[in-house]
């Protein structure tokens, strides 16, 4: 079975750059025509979707991030990564990854990694 | 962005009732919609895609229906391990949306 571990420091400073990295087992993320994203969670707030990566490297973002957003893939790695530029405390959330089986159904997901932003 | 509206915000229930979570879209998403559960600290669990089909070895207990701008996940035969929070998400139109969630309590 798929499993997928975000990973990344816990704490940012505001105006800086949150980066995590997702680490897939169980499974190639190059097989199958999957896509990889990441979702946030503010504490006591809803679901936001961030973002997908191909394997081939080809992304799309959240309109409302995307001028801070960049990802990334390494299939040799078997991982994939998150960059969010110029955080503030607003970014403070758990942070998921999840496999996403075209266009957007997310069928597993990482336990989630808290980030923090604060100086 | 399509704005997914979830009912209730949270309810009790007892051991072997049933319940029903409703999700509204405020636009039309067909039968592109998803549930999932979550509980504190593990990873969110996909239940139902396409508003009515069950993911591989979610129980039967599970079941959604709906399509248009109104659906519904219904558990049955509640047990204390179905205490956890539910959201709905569409996925018909960019970019993915959720509901805000349900709390489940058992």
């Amino acid at each position: 079975q798929v499993q997928l571990q975000e990973s990344g420091p816990g704490l940012v400073r505001p105006s800086q750059t949150l980066s995590l990295t997702c680490t897939v087992s169980g499974g190639s993320i190059s097989s199958g025509s999957y896509y990889w994203s990441w979702i946030r969670q503010p504490a006591g707030k809803g679901l936001e979707w961030i973002g997908r990566i191909y394997t081939s490297g080809s992304a799309n973002y959240n309109p409302s991030l995307k001028s801070r957003v960049t990802m990334s893939i390494d299939t040799s790695k078997n991982q994939f990564s998150l960059n969010l530029t110029s955080v503030t405390a607003a970014d403070t959330a758990v942070y998921y990854c999840a496999r996403v089986i075209f266009p957007f159904f997310f069928d597993y997901w990482g336990r989630g990694a808290l980030v923090t932003v604060s100086s | 962005d399509i704005q997914m509206t979830q009912s209730p915000s949270s309810l009790s229930a007892s051991v072997g009732e049933r319940v029903t979570i409703t999700c509204r879209a405020s636009q039309d998403i067909s039968s592109y919609l998803a549930w999932f559960q979550q509980k504190p600290g593990k990873a969110p669990k996909s239940l139902i895609y396409g508003a009515s089909s069950l993911q591989s070895g979610v129980p039967s207990k599970f079941s959604g229906s709906g399509s248009g701008t109104d659906f519904t996940l219904t558990i049955s035969s509640l047990q204390p391990e179905d205490s956890a929070t539910y959201y709905c998400q569409q996925y018909s139109r960019f970019p993915p949306t959720f509901g805000q969630g349900t709390r489940l309590e058992i």
